[in-house]
């Protein structure tokens, strides 16, 4: 069972509606989450992160955690054609000896 | 300011060829880590160094070595390439090994045949 889950997708958004990826993790003790956009042949790169319990907003882009349910999950408001991307959750779990452990991506298509 | 640079960016290998990938960060970062990814398996740690003398195994370590060369710099050693090792590799740096933000190098795209 992997460690960190996201809907592989792709998701289909309309230009300007609102975007909506989630990803679940096993690791109660989890402490730390964050969200990455990777384009097409490039690096990932970090859109924001979240400790807490409840909504972080970044401009268009707002993370929610719920730790009880295990779930982190990152809102995209607006949606642009260049949100078309990857979108990578990591998790920093006691578990995996201090390392980051990384979903396997939301693929996010924003149609014009 | 840099960040994280890995070389080569592409390379193709021959089967049972050895090469070294090469990683460099100028962020004065304690930990470093090397990263594959695959089609549908997101990121996979290889190896990860949290400090400059010192490395661990992650979860796909097997043919594969690491150097921690020094506070800057951090190698990963195929010996033997082999199909499966056909992947894009990510070097990474981050301030401490406790969650702290990672940030990455471009890529190297690696194919062996």
């Amino acid at each position: 069972q992997k460690e960190v889950e996201q809907n592989s997708g792709p998701l289909s958004v309309p230009e300007g509606a609102i975007a909506s990826l989630n990803c679940t993790y096993s690791d109660r003790g989890s402490q730390s989450f964050f969200w990455y956009r990777q384009y097409s042949g490039k690096s990932p790169e970090l859109i924001m992160f979240i400790y807490s319990n409840g909504d972080k907003e970044d401009g268009r882009f707002t993370a929610q955690l719920n730790k009880a349910s295990q779930y982190v999950s990152l809102l995209i408001r607006d949606s642009q054609p260049s949100d078309s991307a990857t979108y990578l959750c990591a998790v920093f779990s006691t578990d995996s000896w201090g390392k980051l452990q990384f979903g396997a991506g939301t693929q996010v298509v924003v149609t014009p | 300011n840099a960040g994280v640079t890995q070389t080569p960016k592409f390379q193709v290998l021959k089967t049972g060829q050895s090469m070294t990938l090469q990683c460099a960060q100028d962020m004065n970062h304690n930990s470093m880590y090397w990263y594959r990814q695959d089609p549908g398996m997101g990121l996979r740690l290889i190896y990860y160094s949290a400090s400059e003398g010192t490395t661990d195994k992650g979860e796909v370590p097997n043919g594969y070595n690491v150097s921690r060369l020094n506070k800057r710099e951090f190698s990963l050693r195929l010996e033997s390439a082999a199909p499966s090792q056909t992947s894009v590799y990510f070097c990474a740096s981050s301030d401490t090994d406790r969650g702290n933000t990672i940030y990455f190098g471009e890529g190297s795209w690696l194919t062996v045949v």
